[in-house]
């Protein structure tokens, strides 16, 4: 079964430093990654994705993610963080077909990135 | 406009009611979802329709039960409402499926007391 594992569960940075959220995920066959960010009181919505081609993925807000296939990782990297990124980010794998034949997307547990002024 | 809309935004009731969720998406998308997300922010999917067939039917109890009654409409209803269903409830839809971005909706915050 297909797995994610973001071991931070929180990250506090200051203002302008650069970020690493971590994300590791457990497929035997290819995956799509995902990245989302979710608002105080708000729905998720996409950062980036790597589906395949270039192992880095530029995604909105000046985030990147870089897929390591032998180490089995998606980290998420942003070289300046501002306040308004303090947000939950959810790492998201899809590769496992249920008993329908349908793939799902199963998604980690979170980070919450803390920016301090 | 709203791409993903829920309602009711807020919703608190007393254990052993019946409550309904609403979900429309105006994107033009085949697939919806819902989600649950617990209090320490994890989220599970719950149910997944492709142009109206349930597709993903995860280990829910049978106290929830989806309706699509069209592609852009998936509503959920909970019958006999517990404490442990106190989460917030997320719709989303994507243009199909697994490696198509998903939209969310706002979220649906039940409190069962």
């Amino acid at each position: 079964a297909q797995s994610v594992t973001q071991l931070d569960s929180q990250v506090p940075v200051f203002e302008e430093a650069p970020v690493e959220l971590r994300c590791n995920y457990s497929s035997s066959v290819s995956v799509y990654l995902f990245w989302y960010v979710q608002y105080p009181n708000q729905g998720l919505q996409l950062l980036l994705k790597y589906l395949s081609g270039s192992t880095l993925v530029k995604g909105i807000n000046g985030f990147e993610a870089e897929f390591n296939k032998s180490q089995t990782s998606f980290h998420l990297r942003k070289p300046s963080v501002h306040i308004s990124d303090t947000a939950e980010y959810f790492c998201a794998v899809s590769d496992e077909l249920n008993s329908g034949g349908y793939q799902k997307v199963t998604f980690g547990t979170g980070t919450k990135l803390q920016v301090i002024p | 406009d709203t791409a993903v809309s829920q309602t009711p935004k807020y919703l608190v009731t007393q254990m052993g009611n019946d409550k309904s969720i609403k979900c429309e998406q105006n994107l033009g998308h085949d697939t919806m979802y819902w989600y649950k997300q617990d209090s320490k922010k994890f989220l599970k999917i719950m149910f997944s329709y492709n142009n109206k067939e349930l597709i993903i039917n995860e280990t829910v109890p049978n106290r929830f039960s989806p309706k699509s009654p069209d592609k852009a409409h998936l509503n959920l209803h909970i019958n006999s409402l517990e404490l442990g269903d106190s989460a917030v409830y997320f719709c989303a839809s994507s243009q199909g499926l697994a490696n198509y971005e998903q939209y969310f909706g706002p979220g649906t915050r039940l409190t069962v007391t």
